[in-house]
């Protein structure tokens, strides 16, 4: 099935250091979000856009939706071990209701 | 309040075998999805539900695959003769509506594997 493009795919970081992910897509996106997973655990929401240039944080976490509705950021401020899991993006089609996940950005936190 | 909840945990079948799969969206939720999830990969869109109806079943990818949802709360997935390529985390999410601004809750899974 159809995967988002999203890099880095693996990313080893010093505790206290900002982390950058993106995600870009061929297709147009009404709705971006970004999804944290623990093992063994379904995605958790980190952050919801649902307008392009749309700028959002949440604590130490900003996600940003791209101007041309193909692509979106994620950015983690001073990274702490917690933040170790993987990384989804998942954007929504145009007039459908199904999301379609990225590849997914694995984080280790090196305290 | 109580999540989504995926049982069983874990299946082991053998190729060829019919597996059941089953999720109890969140109280209330009438919007129900399925993803499948393979190693090192994101979730796959599977099917979604609108209440008990299968607004949008595009992912299922062969007819070997259906899902049900007949009194709009649980949702059962069934997957006949199955092959050793199903095997995946099978995730449910549930969310309020459905909307575009509804936050999708998922499940923990289910592991299938076949062997």
């Amino acid at each position: 099935g159809q995967q988002l493009n999203q890099s880095p795919q693996s990313m080893f970081i010093q505790e206290g250091e900002d982390v950058s992910m993106n995600c870009t897509s061929s297709s147009i996106f009404n709705t971006w979000l970004w999804y944290k997973q623990d093992p063994g655990e379904g995605p958790v929401l980190l952050i919801a856009l649902y307008k392009a240039g749309e700028l959002t944080s949440n604590g130490r976490l900003t996600a940003q939706f791209g101007i041309t509705r193909k692509d979106s950021f994620l950015n983690i401020s001073a990274s702490i071990p917690s933040d170790v899991g993987i990384y989804f993006c998942a954007g929504q089609p145009s007039g459908t209701y199904k999301y379609i996940f990225g590849t997914g950005t694995r984080l280790k936190v090196l305290a | 309040g109580a999540g989504v909840s995926q049982t069983p945990s874990n299946k082991v079948t053998e190729k060829g075998k019919y597996v059941e799969l089953r999720c109890d969206p969140i109280s209330g939720h009438t919007a129900l999805y399925w993803y499948r999830q393979s190693l090192g990969q994101g979730p796959e869109f599977l099917i979604y539900f609108q209440g008990t109806g299968a607004a949008d079943d595009s992912g299922l990818p062969n007819d070997r695959f259906f899902a049900v949802r007949p009194e709009g709360s649980v949702s059962t997935l069934k997957i006949q003769r199955t092959e050793r390529g199903d095997s995946a985390v099978y995730l449910c999410a549930s969310s309020f509506r459905g909307g575009l601004t509804d936050t999708q809750y998922f499940g923990p899974g289910t592991r299938l594997t076949v062997l």
